[in-house]
C-alpha cells in the first residue's frame, strides 16, 4: 500500500497570506496525485488532479506540483473560505489511498 | 448539472447489514467508474470500493474486503453497497463519487452529499 504524508498537520495562517501544503508519497506515483477540499457537513471537492491540473470550476489561487513521490498544493492569497481540511490521494495503484489531511486554520 | 444522492444509510447494531444506494443524474452514468468513500467521526477520507463502468471491475480495501460488495445498474443510474457483518469501526459518513477524466477512471470529480451509518448496540 502506498502511504502519503501531508505536511503539516495543521496550518494556521492569515487571509491574504500565502499557504504550502505537502504531501510526500511512500513510493513514486508518477503524477496520480490529486487534492481535495473538504467542509465540516459538505462533501468533498476536487481541487486538483494529475498533480497539476485544476479542476472544473477551480479559482486560478489555487494550484499544485510535483511527480513522483513530492507534490505540493499551493494558495496564492487566502480568501476565507479557503480554511478547511485538505487531503491528497493517489491513484497510482491500488488501493487508493489518502493522505491523513492538513487542517488550515485561521490564525 | 452532475448530481449524486446517496441513501440508505442508518442505525444498525453490529453484525447486521445495510445496503447503501447512489443515484446519478445529469451525465452518462455508464462511462464512469463509481466508488464509495467514508469518513468516520473526526477522522479522515477512506477509500472503500471503485467498479468499472460494466460492473466488471471491481476493487476493495482491506477493511471492508469479503464484508462488503459493491454493484450498479447503470439502466437504473444507480451505485449500491452491500454492507454485511457490520462493526463499530465501520460507523461513518459513506460518499459516493464519481472518476472523472477522458476514460472515467481519472480522479474524483463529483461527489455525493453522503450518507450517515452509525453500527451500535
Amino acid at each position: 500500500e502506498i502511504g502519503l504524508t501531508q505536511s503539516p498537520a495543521t496550518l494556521s495562517l492569515s487571509p491574504g497570506e500565502r499557504a504550502t501544503l505537502s504531501c510526500r508519497a511512500s513510493q513514486s506515483i508518477a503524477s496520480s496525485l490529486a487534492w481535495y477540499q473538504k467542509k465540516p457537513g459538505q462533501a468533498p471537492r476536487l481541487l486538483i488532479y494529475d498533480g497539476s491540473n485544476r479542476a472544473t470550476g477551480i479559482t486560478a489561487r489555487f494550484s499544485g506540483s510535483g511527480s513522483g513521490t513530492d507534490f505540493t498544493l499551493t494558495i496564492s492569497s487566502l480568501e476565507p473560505e479557503d480554511f478547511a481540511v485538505y487531503y491528497c490521494q493517489q491513484r497510482n495503484k491500488w488501493p487508493i489511498t489518502f493522505g491523513q489531511g492538513t487542517r488550515l486554520e485561521i490564525k | 448539472e452532475v448530481q449524486l444522492l446517496e441513501s440508505g444509510g442508518d442505525l444498525v447494531q453490529p453484525g447486521g447489514s445495510l445496503r447503501l444506494s447512489c443515484a446519478a443524474s445529469g451525465f452518462t452514468f455508464s462511462s464512469h467508474a463509481m466508488n464509495w468513500v467514508r469518513q468516520a467521526p473526526g477522522k479522515g477520507l477512506e477509500w472503500v470500493s471503485t467498479i468499472g463502468t460494466t460492473g466488471g471491475n471491481i476493487y476493495y480495501g482491506d477493511s471492508v474486503k469479503g464484508r462488503f460488495t459493491v454493484s450498479r445498474d447503470n439502466s437504473k443510474n444507480t451505485l449500491y453497497l452491500q454492507m454485511d457483518n457490520l462493526r463499530a469501526d465501520d460507523t461513518a459518513i459513506y460518499f459516493c463519487a464519481r472518476r472523472g477524466g477522458i476514460d472515467g477512471w481519472g480522479a474524483f470529480d463529483s461527489w455525493g452529499q453522503g450518507t450517515l451509518v452509525t453500527v451500535s448496540s
